[in-house]
């Protein structure tokens, strides 16, 4: 069993459109972190958080630590928004770091 | 302020060879964590420097191993090389260790083909 589900693996959305990508953990973690990956590999940290919500222009985090769950939002979605979003979870015990297997979002003009 | 620095970003090895990578954190970071990237398995933890030690690690064989200088640059080795091996090696520096709260920056990625 994975420590980190995501869903949905692959996504395709109208420029436009609110989009929302889960993510749910099964062990104890000290923080979750959204990343975002472009074709050709390089890796960029959207969100660290340990609790609540956080908001960056058109992307909005969220996470309830008793349901063990994150969701990441992106607001009237644009086709540069294309790209894989990964969730990772760290946690204190153990010093382990844990990934998910990526929703792969296409965003047409 | 510069990024992290990976190299090489493209190499080509046959098997049972070696290999060293190297990840040159952002300035002031004391944790280095490298990771493993492939189709079938994803993103996969490979281990994590902090303070030029080894905190933990991932579920790899003893062919993978690193260490970090004083300076925080890091180097991963991995040495009989099976086709397996074959990836993107992702490095990612932290202000604190990857358990805490600390934000993570990666490098673009060293990709490694085994022939």
């Amino acid at each position: 069993k994975n420590e980190v589900e995501q869903s949905p693996q692959n996504l395709t959305a109208q420029e436009g459109e609110f989009i929302t990508i889960n993510c749910s953990y099964s062990v104890g973690i000290s923080a979750l972190h959204w990343l975002q990956q472009h074709p050709g590999g390089g890796i960029v940290s959207l969100f660290m958080l340990s609790s609540g919500k956080k908001k960056h222009g058109r992307l909005i985090a969220t996470i309830n630590i008793q349901e063990k769950h994150s969701s990441l939002h992106i607001t009237a979605s644009h086709p540069r928004d294309s790209a894989v979003y990964i969730c990772a979870v760290g946690r204190y015990t153990g010093n382990q770091f844990y990934f998910g297997t990526g929703t792969s979002l296409t965003v047409i003009p | 302020k510069a990024g992290v620095t990976q190299t090489p970003r493209y190499l080509i090895k046959t098997r049972g060879q070696q290999v060293t990578l190297s990840c040159s954190p952002i300035s002031g970071h004391r944790s280095v964590s490298w990771y493993q990237q492939t189709p079938g398995q994803g993103l996969q933890f490979l281990f994590e420097y902090f303070s030029e030690t080894q905190r933990n690690k991932g579920n790899f064989p003893g062919r993978f191993s690193g260490r970090q200088f004083s300076n925080s640059r890091s180097e991963m080795n991995v040495s009989t090389l099976e086709l397996g091996d074959s990836a993107l090696y992702l490095c990612a520096s932290s202000l604190s260790r990857v358990s805490s709260t600390g934000e993570l920056f990666f490098g673009e990625g060293s990709r490694l083909t085994v022939l």
